[in-house]
């Protein structure tokens, strides 16, 4: 059970778009429509931001939004802000299991 | 709204035995059909999932870390925990407990985390 694979970093202007990328196999982000997106700010638990590929829990800004295709998944923050700033994390289930992604920080330049 | 909190030591010495208590409050552990996990993150490192457990006992752990976890639930008290045996420094990390959004569907409730240690 490897870690599935994340650019480490990615940056926009406040207002652009932002897309993290989240490659892992098919015994994970490919078999299944179970990846996750964690935000996690510096000290602070990671929170959820897209489950099951691209739905957002209540509450998230509908900036955010996830995608899918083959064994690659993707998160894009639409019009960054400054409290965007954070780590971002992939997960996925794999076969009574999760596995999580390397992590990317994302900047707000 | 549901509140999940760890306690348990701070400070564990290398060979010994960690053990993890989470809280749930705001809810019951045996009336929401979701699973509660455990997952860790190394310090300036990533997130790493150790398992999860049904209210029924019914449990699922990382394989890499499969012969020295044991995850039980204690229904009557709102808690679920976590034994992780022969630790070592590889081992100190910020432990959360954490409940899914929806089956195989990610985490969406954490506790805060608790850092844990490892040193003589």
């Amino acid at each position: 059970q490897s870690a599935l694979t994340q650019p480490p970093s990615a940056s926009g202007s406040p207002g652009q778009s932002v897309t993290i990328s989240c490659t892992g196999t098919s015994s994970d982000i490919g078999g299944y429509n179970y990846v996750s997106w964690y935000q996690q700010h510096p000290g602070k638990a990671p929170k959820l931001m897209i489950y099951e590929v691209s739905k957002r829990p209540s509450g998230v800004p509908d900036r955010f939004s996830g995608s899918k295709s083959g064994n690659t998944a993707s998160l894009t923050v639409s019009g960054l802000q400054a409290e965007d700033e954070a780590d971002y994390y992939c997960s996925s289930y794999a076969d009574s299991s999760y596995v999580f992604g390397t992590g990317t920080k994302v900047s707000a330049l | 709204q549901l509140q999940l909190q760890e306690s348990g030591p701070g400070l564990v010495k290398p060979s010994e035995t960690l053990s993890l208590t989470c809280t749930v409050s705001g809810g019951s552990i045996s009336s929401s059909s979701y699973y509660w996990g455990w997952i860790r993150q190394s310090p300036g490192r990533g997130l790493e999932w150790i398992g999860s457990i049904y209210y029924s006992g019914t449990t699922h752990y990382n394989p890499s870390l499969k012969s020295r976890v044991t995850i039980s639930v204690e229904t009557s008290k709102n808690q679920f925990s976590l034994k992780l045996t022969s630790m070592t420094a590889a081992d100190t990390a910020v432990y959360y407990c954490a409940r899914e959004v929806g089956n195989r569907s990610g985490y969406s409730y954490w506790g805060q985390g608790t850092l844990v240690t490892v040193s003589s």
